[in-house]
């Protein structure tokens, strides 16, 4: 079935490096989106939302841009640290199942200093 | 840490048992969600509870069933154990719907 896709499975960056991860979906109905940051061993760790009234959110180091035309999300973290290493997945809520996310596939961030 | 508590963090089983997952919620969420994680397919959602209420259902097997309870910790039963149910199973929980949903640091099912 339909899924949230990235765009790359994984990123290798340097330490003070800005990184971005690409995410598309497919459902114009979505309206709320998520990326979370899963670590080894760990459950997926919420980083920063967005809905679809806004296309851009900044959070702490983290931003999120959202283009709607294109249904395309991304996530840029600034001044990427070694303990930024982990998986980052984009969810988005489709309103088809309740608010379930629906998850892409995970973009594998690798820090290294 | 989420506030999210699930156990138990590992467990191992033969096929054709049954095994029960539970989850406690973060303080005040109403909303339980549970999420099947595997390598092949990524987390999927199985079902969600609103304070007691079944409200949604994935891709949720028959063999598995789930409930929340008045105190809103919730349980996943998993029954007729197949070797393509080990999985790593999480639990998440929102205030409400369209809310960030917080995540457990799962459970892990292994069938031997």
């Amino acid at each position: 079935g339909e899924s949230v896709g990235l765009h790359l499975p994984t990123l290798s960056v340097q330490e003070g490096d800005n990184s971005i991860i690409n995410c598309a979906y497919s459902n114009s109905a979505s309206d709320y989106f998520i990326w979370y940051k899963q670590e080894s061993g760990k459950g997926p760790q919420f980083i920063i939302d967005i809905r679809s009234n806004m296309d851009k959110r900044q959070g702490q180091r983290v931003t999120v841009l959202l283009n709607k035309t294109v249904k395309h999300l991304s996530l840029q973290i600034a001044a990427t640290q070694p303990g930024d290493s982990a998986v980052y997945f984009c969810a988005e809520n489709r309103g088809q199942a309740g608010t379930a996310l629906i998850f892409g596939k995970g973009t594998t961030l690798s820090v290294s200093s | 840490d989420s506030g999210v508590t699930q156990t138990p963090k590992h467990l191992i089983t033969a096929t054709g048992q049954r095994v029960t997952l539970r989850c406690s919620p973060r303080s005040g969420d109403l909303s339980v969600y549970w999420y099947q994680q595997s390598l092949d397919q990524g987390l999927q959602f199985l079902i969600q509870y609103y304070n007691g209420e079944e409200r949604a259902k994935g891709n949720i097997l028959e063999r598995f069933s789930a409930q929340q309870f008045p105190d809103l910790h919730s349980e996943l039963n998993l029954s007729s154990l197949e070797l393509g149910d080990s999985a790593l199973y999480f639990c998440a929980s929102s205030e409400r719907g369209n809310q960030p949903q917080h995540f457990g640091d799962g459970t892990r099912l292994s069938i031997l």
